[in-house]
């Protein structure tokens, strides 16, 4: 069966430094890795998605993501971190044969203070 | 751009009630999804369909049940709600990418709170 892991409930940075949500995933065969966004009293936004091809995804709002298949990761990462990025993010990740059923993680909520 | 839309954004019900929430989306797509989401357990799929009239069970489908007359309609339904139904409820769809590699577009949810 696969899974999601986010190891990190909060992450905490300061406006204009690097942030990385940390995401890692256990699935049979090859994956599909997504990043959503939700806002306050919002539903999920997708980021980004990583399906073949280049391990460094660029997505939605300058944030980009690398898939690493040996360590089974997919980091969001951002290179400078803006207060509106404040939000809770989810990695997803779905295998690559039969029916899509996306299995999310727990969420990481990124909070980034002026 | 792909809109999902949802019938209502806050919902309070009595418990035993039938409620129902229904879900529209406006890019023809085959694939439609009902998640429930608790803080510390992430989205957790209830539903989902392929087709009309076809509904796959979830991960969590005890207490609903869904129906899907239409393409772009979807709707999830709670027989008898209950406190422990208390969440916020999201509608999804996807159109059918070989592989299920295509995206999944979410409405804004529904916070349905049980008394």
């Amino acid at each position: 069966a696969q899974s999601v892991a986010q190891p990190e409930d909060q992450v905490n940075v300061a406006e204009g430094n690097p942030l990385t949500v940390k995401c890692t995933y256990s699935v049979s065969g090859n994956p599909y890795l997504f990043w959503y966004v939700q806002y306050p009293n919002r539903g999920l936004q997708f980021l980004l998605k990583y399906i073949t091809g280049d391990n460094l995804v660029k997505g939605s709002y300058g944030f980009e993501a690398e898939f690493n298949k040996s360590q089974t990761s997919f980091h969001l990462k951002k290179p400078s971190a803006l207060v509106s990025d404040s939000a809770l993010y989810f990695c997803a990740v779905s295998p690559n044969t039969g029916f899509q059923k996306l299995v999310f993680g727990t969420g990481t909520r990124l909070l980034v203070s002026p | 751009d792909v809109k999902v839309t949802q019938s209502s954004r806050y919902l309070v019900k009595r418990t035993g009630e039938k409620v129902f929430l229904e879900c529209v989306q406006d890019m023809d797509h085959e694939n439609m999804f009902w998640y429930r989401q608790d803080p510390g357990l992430g989205l957790r799929l209830i539903y989902f369909s392929y087709d009309v009239k076809m509904k796959e069970k979830g991960d969590i489908p005890e207490g609903y049940s869904v129906s899907r007359e239409k393409k772009e309609r979807f709707s999830l339904i709670l027989e008898s709600a209950s406190t422990n139904q208390t969440s916020m409820y999201l509608c999804a769809s996807s159109s059918k990418l070989a592989g299920g590699a295509d995206t999944q577009y979410f409405g804004p949810g529904t916070r349905l709170t049980v008394l």
